[in-house]
């Protein structure tokens, strides 16, 4: 049984570009959400998609957008890159009907901006 | 909105030894509460979970959490610290959204030193 799997691990962008991430949640979870993880601190919520719609969102920026598949895998895309965009980014899978709040994470996405 | 503390950015302790890393919460309703391990350039890992069971949790690889409601605290401990044990230890609490949707909230974590 695979968990969640991110793509690509490790990627370096300039200023001013636009990087796209994936994902694919664990089988049999419907809900994904992103996370950015800045060096040194906790990972801060971006937003989270069930039925191909973004539901609930962090306190981030609208350069940050994602969507969702009908696999229920996702995307999160960051447009106009900032050098404090740089940050392991994690995406997180749940069933959507057990309400106990776990979150299953991939290895994430490490993205360095230049 | 729901938040957690963990004090103590960095914890040492010499194999063998008690391992204590504190965490406290803030919510208004019953909270859900999570501990989680990070290896060097890995995701999160879960260690363990209280959801208004049993107030001691046990988790994987010996580690347990006490949830005290008196003390809005959620300390995880391992009574014998292991060489693998040390990472970055997160505390978190589910946030419930509504309409099915929820979102952890993570502490700042605490990086955990073993020493021979």
């Amino acid at each position: 049984d695979a968990g969640v799997t991110q793509s690509p691990t490790h990627l370096i962008k300039t200023r001013g570009q636009q990087v796209t991430l994936r994902c694919s949640p664990k089988s049999g979870h419907d809900t994904v959400s992103w996370y950015q993880q800045a060096l040194g601190q906790g990972p801060q919520f971006i937003f989270q998609y069930y039925e191909e719609e973004e539901r609930q969102r962090g306190n981030f920026p609208d350069r940050f957008s994602g969507h969702q598949f009908p696999n229920y895998s996702s995307e999160l895309n960051v447009n106009a890159l900032l050098l404090g965009d740089s940050a392991l980014y994690l995406c997180a899978s749940r069933p959507r009907d057990r309400d106990t709040g776990e979150l299953f994470f991939g290895e994430g996405s490490r993205l360095t901006v230049l | 909105a729901q938040s957690v503390t963990q004090l103590g950015s960095h914890v040492s302790v010499s194999e063998g030894a008690l391992v204590l890393l504190r965490c406290n919460y803030s919510s208004s309703v019953p909270p859900y509460l999570f501990w989680y391990v990070q290896y060097p350039n890995q995701g999160l890992q879960l260690l363990l979970k209280y959801t208004s069971a049993a107030t001691l949790v046990k988790g994987i690889n010996g580690f347990e959490a006490e949830f005290k409601k008196s003390e809005t605290s959620f300390h995880l401990t391992k009574p014998s610290a292991h060489m693998s044990d040390a990472a970055e230890y997160f505390c978190a609490v589910s946030d419930n959204l509504g309409g099915g949707g929820n979102k952890l909230t993570f502490g700042t974590g605490t990086q955990l030193k073993v020493e021979l």
